[in-house]
């Protein structure tokens, strides 16, 4: 069974550091770009940007270029979302989400991870 | 950037009647007789599920009232006789260029 499973909820302050991750099972994890996608409370969907495990060719959206960092080490099947420097505005859930088919880039995606709730706070 | 954009922002349907939702690319999202259209239903506190992909390509495990059609721009996901369970938000999401995204959504009722 594929599955998704993705770090706890995080509650932090307004320029900390964060990383969350989605750790892939049940299928060839460097084979298949994982999204990662915001949705913001009470919100719609936004795609951040995708990853290619294989090689760690990350895209990015303009929206959120420079603004974090995607990697995967594929060797304990994770992927990763990472925040220098978090502002209130970040407040949001985060999923991340497997492409549906091997390698290619243009892929709808098929399975998702439950979510990453980060709030930022002071 | 490709914008999608719905219609309607919500609607409500009595059990058993038929919902209509319609997305709207602002270029094509069609290549060489394939659409890179996807169809995802959201529950609330669950993450999005995959219905439809390729714009008309049923996810295994869908149930057979849930259609999608269109090309090129224009796409409608149709539920044709909607149950309680169907109560969500649909998105549409083109992966056809990069920054992939996301219509606003759709919120369906009873």
């Amino acid at each position: 069974e594929v599955q998704l499973v993705q770090s706890g909820a995080e509650v932090k302050k307004p320029g900390e550091s964060l990383k969350i991750s989605c750790e892939g099972s049940g299928y060839n994890f460097p084979s298949y770009s994982i999204a990662w996608v915001r949705q913001m409370p009470g919100k719609g969907l936004e795609w951040m940007g995708i990853i290619y495990p294989g090689d760690s060719d990350a895209r990015y959206s303009p929206s959120f270029q420079g603004q974090v960092t995607i990697s995967a080490d594929k060797s304990i099947n994770t992927a990763y979302l990472h925040w220098s420097s978090l502002k209130a505005s970040d407040t949001a859930m985060y999923f991340c989400a497997k492409h549906k088919v091997a390698v290619a880039t243009s892929s709808p995606f098929d399975s998702w991870g439950q979510g990453t709730l980060v709030t930022v706070s002071s | 950037d490709i914008v999608m954009t719905q219609s309607p922002d919500s609607l409500a349907v009595s059990l058993g009647e038929r919902a209509t939702i319609n997305c709207k690319s602002s270029q094509s999202v069609s290549s060489n007789n394939k659409s890179y259209l996807t169809w995802y239903q959201q529950k609330p506190g669950q993450p999005p599920k995959l219905l439809i992909y390729w714009a008309s390509t049923r996810e295994s495990g869908v149930p057979d009232r849930f259609s999608g059609s269109g090309s090129g721009t224009d796409f409608t996901l149709t539920i044709s006789s909607l149950q309680a369970e169907d109560v969500a938000v649909y998105y549409c999401h083109q992966c056809y260029s990069i920054p992939f995204t996301f219509g606003p959504g759709t919120k369906v009722d009873i």
